[in-house]
């Protein structure tokens, strides 16, 4: 079944630590996101990518790096953790072959930095 | 660029009872829309998806308008149970471009 999954599920890093997430997808969709949830803010799109060796800034690209090495995986780093990145982050995937590209998220990552 | 204002940020409704969501959105470009439903501790599901002008679509138990001539987005859950207690989010985006705006959400809580 296709699907988007994520790891680590839970982290908890410290302040000015690097802290990788990753996002493995295997809907062969050629874009996919990587958002961040916070109250009160819905979801805001960090960095996006649209295919393999692709990526892009979104609305709050700052303080983050992503990296798609391939078309099933896409990876957020934070290179220096600062407690303002504590929040839940979805990645998602989306199929550019439909006029709407639907999106597909994965189940989350809960990262705390203290 | 796009912005999406939701309301109400949170809504308590009795079993039975109807619960209505609206967002509204600034782009004229905007097309496709989009809710999702999220349960607490989850990840987001797709509920429904609207992409014509003022459009009435029906799904299990909720309705969703769209109003392109007023740029508003609406929810309407006709006879709300507990288990539609979660947070639903709209989102919003043009032709070619694949990026979503989400509204900030709506965290509903069904009292039986």
């Amino acid at each position: 079944e296709a699907a988007v999954t994520q790891s680590p599920r839970n982290k908890v890093a410290v302040t000015g630590g690097k802290v990788t997430l990753s996002c493995n997808q295997t809907n062969n969709h050629n874009n996919m996101y990587w958002y961040r949830q916070d109250t009160g803010h819905g979801l805001r799109l960090i960095h996006y990518s649209y295919g393999a060796g692709s990526t892009e800034k979104g609305d709050i690209p700052d303080g983050y790096k992503a990296s798609r090495p391939s078309q099933e995986n896409f990876s957020l780093i934070l290179e220096l953790a600062t407690p303002s990145q504590t929040s839940v982050y979805f990645c998602a995937s989306g199929d550019a072959t439909k006029l709407y590209a639907e999106q597909f998220f994965g189940p989350g990552t809960r990262l705390t930095v203290l | 660029g796009e912005q999406v204002e939701q309301r109400p940020p949170h809504l308590s409704v009795r079993e039975g009872d109807s619960a209505v969501i609206t967002c509204t959105y600034t782009d004229p470009n905007s097309y496709y829309f989009f809710w999702y439903k999220q349960e607490p501790g989850a990840s987001l599901q797709l509920l429904m998806k609207v992409f014509s002008s003022t459009e009435i679509n029906e799904g299990q138990g909720f309705t969703v308008l769209l109003n392109k001539k007023d740029k508003r987005l609406s929810l309407n859950l006709t006879a709300a149970h507990p288990g539609d207690s979660a947070a639903y989010f709209c989102a919003v985006s043009a032709p070619g471009n694949y990026k979503y705006v989400f509204g900030a959400g709506t965290r509903l809580k069904v009292i039986a």
